[in-house]
């Protein structure tokens, strides 16, 4: 079973600046990784697909790298509605199956 | 645009049997190379990966779980199901269904369960 890291587990920013969230893998996925980001009561939105593919709709601030074990995602300028919580995925198609990372937090500094 | 919406009971009972059910607007849930996904959030806490069905019937369901999870497809109402059997408190969660083909790319917008007495 594959495990995914995130770090950090908080990101205390403020708007403007440049976010920097890792996810890591216990053992290479390739470039099957996705991004997503949730607020609170709302559905998880999908950002990043196959590492570094930004999802219809999602600003070009989002970027996404990485392949094998170590994957990034870069927001370039924090805007007020980035303040989320954001989680890595990983599905395998043998076996079968998905794993979330535990999250990164980016707070409003 | 593909729209999920989940629904059933906000309360279970200990030791009940947890059932939701997803319906699916927009498009057709025998739409070939989606794979039609259960999620759920402990409050508090990150996402859990549940299981999935496809439009074959074929299902594959998270390990930790995997002895109570059945999850089932009716094609002739768009819907797909989760029945969850023997719930305790930490069963409690916001409950997602979501279609995912290389990715989670539309959600429900979720659901709170809580069990409880």
């Amino acid at each position: 079973e594959i495990v995914l890291t995130q770090s950090p587990a908080t990101l205390s920013l403020s708007p403007g600046e440049r976010a920097t969230l890792s996810c890591r893998a216990s053992q290479s996925v390739s470039s099957h990784l996705v991004w997503y980001q949730h607020k609170p009561g709302q559905a998880p939105r999908l950002l990043i697909y196959d590492a570094s593919n930004r999802a219809t709709g999602i600003p070009a601030r989002f970027s996404g790298s990485g392949s094998g074990t170590d994957f990034t995602l870069t927001i370039s300028s924090l805007e007020p509605e980035d303040f989320a919580v954001y989680y890595c995925q990983h599905r395998s198609n043998w076996p079968p199956g998905a794993t979330f990372g535990p999250g990164t937090k980016v707070d409003i500094k | 645009q593909v729209q999920l919406q989940e629904s059933g009971p906000g309360l279970v009972k200990p030791s009940q049997t947890l059932s939701l059910t997803c319906s699916v607007s927009g498009g057709s849930i025998t739409s070939g190379g989606y794979y039609w996904t259960w999620i759920r959030q402990h409050p508090g806490k990150g996402l859990e990966w549940i299981g999935y069905i496809y439009y074959s019937g074929s299902t594959y369901y998270n390990p930790s779980l995997k002895s109570r999870i059945t999850i089932s497809i009716d094609t002739s109402k768009n819907q797909f199901s989760l029945k969850l059997s023997s719930v305790t408190a930490a069963d409690t969660a916001v409950y997602y269904c979501a279609r995912e083909h290389g990715g989670l790319h539309y959600w429900g917008q979720g659901t709170l369960v809580t069990v409880s007495s």
